[in-house]
């Protein structure tokens, strides 16, 4: 079952501008996450946020959500060529469940040219 | 420093072949989940385990089966490769104990089937 959406599918920007990705998502969520992607390797988790924040920031990388609307956005500022990846997001399955499964995104192709 | 494992990077298997894909965590999660990821589909979850001898369903489990006799160790099995097997084949694991549940995953597998 698909629950968020990402948007952009691809991008390309150059190094030192800020990279901006969306994702959208359907039902009621208490967290949405995302998590990175290198060519050919597995998917590394970056920043959660909580559904009662609505920012939050690690380093170079700043994400949003509003759960009115249901989106959440990515910013990664200063890009570097090493930032090229794909992005994904990622919303429980099971709001309160126990399980632990997440939807994922189909993700944003970031392409940072040097 | 957390660590998930799977027992090959790259793997070429003939049709109707017997292949075992393993992984293995070393954070004691509770969760464990293989997905298979390809272009244009996303992650896809194919089964998942939430405790020892525990398993359940995801959306693609035809042709797969899975198995999970110790806590930090769960094996995906292809009873009879095809070739619409072929892709690339991601472990991951979580806890339960946060209730967040953000998941970790291995290097992947890139089983080709001819």
């Amino acid at each position: 079952s698909q629950q968020g959406e990402e948007d952009p599918q691809a991008l390309s920007i150059q190094e030192g501008e800020n990279a901006t990705m969306n994702c959208s998502y359907k039902t009621s969520i208490n967290n949405l996450q995302w998590y990175r992607q290198n060519s050919g390797r597995g998917l590394v988790h970056l920043i959660l946020i909580r559904s009662n924040e609505r920012e939050k920031h690690s380093g170079r990388l700043r994400v949003t959500l509003d759960t009115s609307k249901k989106s959440s956005s990515l910013l990664i500022t200063a890009s570097r060529a090493a930032d090229t990846a794909s992005y994904f997001c990622a919303t429980p399955e099971d709001y309160g469940g126990s399980q632990g499964n997440l939807i994922f995104g189909k993700g944003t192709k970031l392409s940072v040219k040097p | 420093d957390v660590k998930v494992t799977q027992s090959s990077r790259y793997l070429v298997k003939r049709t109707g072949e017997k292949v075992f894909l393993e992984c293995v965590q070393d954070m004691d999660h509770e969760n464990m989940f293989w997905y298979r990821q390809d272009p244009g589909l996303g992650l896809r979850l194919i089964y998942f385990s939430y405790d020892v001898k525990m398993k359940e369903k995801g959306d693609i489990p035809e042709g797969y089966s899975v198995s999970r006799e110790k806590k930090e160790r769960f094996s995906l099995i292809l009873e009879s490769a095809s070739t619409n097997q072929t892709s690339m084949y991601l472990c991951a694991s979580s806890s339960t104990g946060t209730g967040l549940y953000e998941q970790y995953f291995g290097p992947g597998t890139r089983l080709t089937v001819t």
